[in-house]
């Protein structure tokens, strides 16, 4: 098993540039969530799936999209990236039960100039 | 709003000393906490799940208690080494992890 994998793993953008940071899992979880991690800040959510076709806004969702349209898949989509966006982010999915552990992918770091 | 408070933000500690740190977190509609350790330029990776009042765990040097009923738990480590420099995670479960912000964790050798 490959767990949870992010590409890339760096990425530096514009400010206004779009892209997207690819997020897979092999473990059939339901649940898949992005956060990003910012000095002294902890982990915060963005959004969230608990199944294919299925997702919604966590703590700090503007300025990204997500979609997921399979159960492996759940890709991040910054609109128009802007210098606040500057942060590592990490990828997470996990089975539905209280007591299942989260898995996190390596994660991507991003700069936005 | 749930919120899940961990202290101390960070502490600094000899090696061979043993240290611990707290996480609070609401008392009501307790499901369980999760415990994660995240080193630098890694992914948080899972220590410990915690579910009933008085839960204990171990591994290796690191355990962990529960207190439902006064909503904390505290993370123990034995004997301090470098390799324990990290910063400690936790999460209450309400259909999502809602996570403390962490403690930082610096072994001086």
């Amino acid at each position: 098993n490959a767990g949870v994998t992010q590409t890339p793993k760096f990425q530096v953008l514009k400010t206004g540039q779009s892209m997207t940071l690819q997020c897979a899992q092999d473990m059939n979880h339901e649940y898949m969530s992005w956060y990003r991690q910012d000095p002294g800040m902890g982990l915060r959510l963005i959004h969230y799936s608990v199944g294919a076709g299925i997702t919604d806004q966590g703590e700090v969702p503007n300025g990204y999209n997500v979609s997921r349209s399979t159960t492996e898949d759940f890709p991040l989509r910054l609109l128009s990236a802007a210098p606040s966006q500057t942060s590592v982010y990490f990828c997470a999915s996990r089975n539905q039960g209280y007591t299942d552990t989260q898995y996190f992918g390596p994660g991507t770091r991003l700069t936005v100039l | 709003i749930l919120n899940v408070e961990q202290s101390p933000q960070s502490l600094h500690v000899q090696e061979g000393d043993s240290t611990n740190f707290t996480c609070s977190f609401p008392s009501s509609n307790f499901y369980a906490l999760h415990w994660y350790r995240w080193e630098t330029a890694k992914s948080p990776e899972a220590l410990f799940v915690m579910t009933l009042n008085g839960d204990e765990k171990k591994k290796g040097r690191i355990s962990a208690t529960l207190n439902t009923k006064e909503g904390y738990s505290y993370l123990y480590i034995k004997g301090s080494q470098p390799e324990d420099s990290a910063t400690y995670l936790c999460a209450l479960i309400n259909y999502q992890l809602i996570w403390g912000a962490g403690t930082k964790l610096i072994i001086k050798p």
